[in-house]
């Protein structure tokens, strides 16, 4: 089955700086890939998604970008601000039957002020 | 709206008791889903529900039952506890089946096994 890869595990940064998270996936059939963050004591809320057909997207701050021959996947944040610090996921699945989303084990943002 | 809410918040049970998790969504989307969430292990799938009726395994189903009792209601049940059931719970919801839609997901139940 999937197995996806999330580095680093922790990651600080000053405020203004700009973060990087990166993630692997095993299963080359897989075809989406979105990034889910999770404020303290609360669910996690998709922030950015991908699909298989495009190599990068944006949202302000946010942009993921997807290399399928490599199989990995990055989240940037740039001019990170306080209200950054959370706990993010990034998954992977893929359209075939009721194959469900893999997710990594989570990177620990904290943006320093 | 209130989204994806989850009850309780927090349960302490005893090893062996029994204990069913509610999750109510009030979006009328049609698939439900139930994860654990371990430190350092992600979020991992326990149950989903695709549509209303029908429900289906997911990566960690064994020492958990489900139903999926109408559209809006998706309830996890522990049987027996066992305190490697200790995790905190999150249900989720997705407007249409299948695991590349949104998944909007609850506040979470904090569950500790004695």
């Amino acid at each position: 089955g999937e197995n996806v890869e999330q580095h680093p595990s922790t990651l600080s940064v000053q405020e203004g700086d700009s973060a990087v998270i990166k993630c692997t996936y095993s299963d080359s059939a897989s075809n989406y890939f979105p990034w889910y963050k999770q404020e303290l004591g609360k669910g996690p809320q998709l922030i950015i998604d991908i699909r298989s057909n495009v190599g990068e997207k944006k949202d302000q701050r946010i942009a993921v970008t997807l290399n399928k021959t490599a199989k990995h996947f990055s989240l940037h944040i740039t001019e990170t601000q306080p209200e950054d610090s959370a706990v993010y996921f990034c998954a992977a699945s893929k359209n075939s039957g009721n194959t469900p989303l893999v997710f990594g084990k989570g990177t620990r943002l904290s943006v320093i002020a | 709206n209130a989204g994806v809410t989850q009850t309780p918040k927090f349960q302490v049970l005893k090893t062996g008791q029994s204990m069913t998790l509610q999750c109510a969504q009030d979006m009328n989307h049609n698939s439900m889903y139930w994860y654990r969430q371990d430190p350092g292990m992600g979020l991992r799938l326990i149950y989903y529900s695709a549509s209303e009726g029908t429900t289906d395994k997911g990566e960690v189903p064994n020492g958990y039952n489900v139903s999926r009792l109408n559209k809006r209601e998706f309830s996890l049940r522990l049987e027996s506890a066992a305190p490697s059931q200790t995790s905190v719970y999150f249900c989720a919801s997705s407007e249409a089946p299948g695991h590349q839609e949104t998944q909007y997901f609850g506040p979470g139940t904090r569950l500790l096994v004695l």
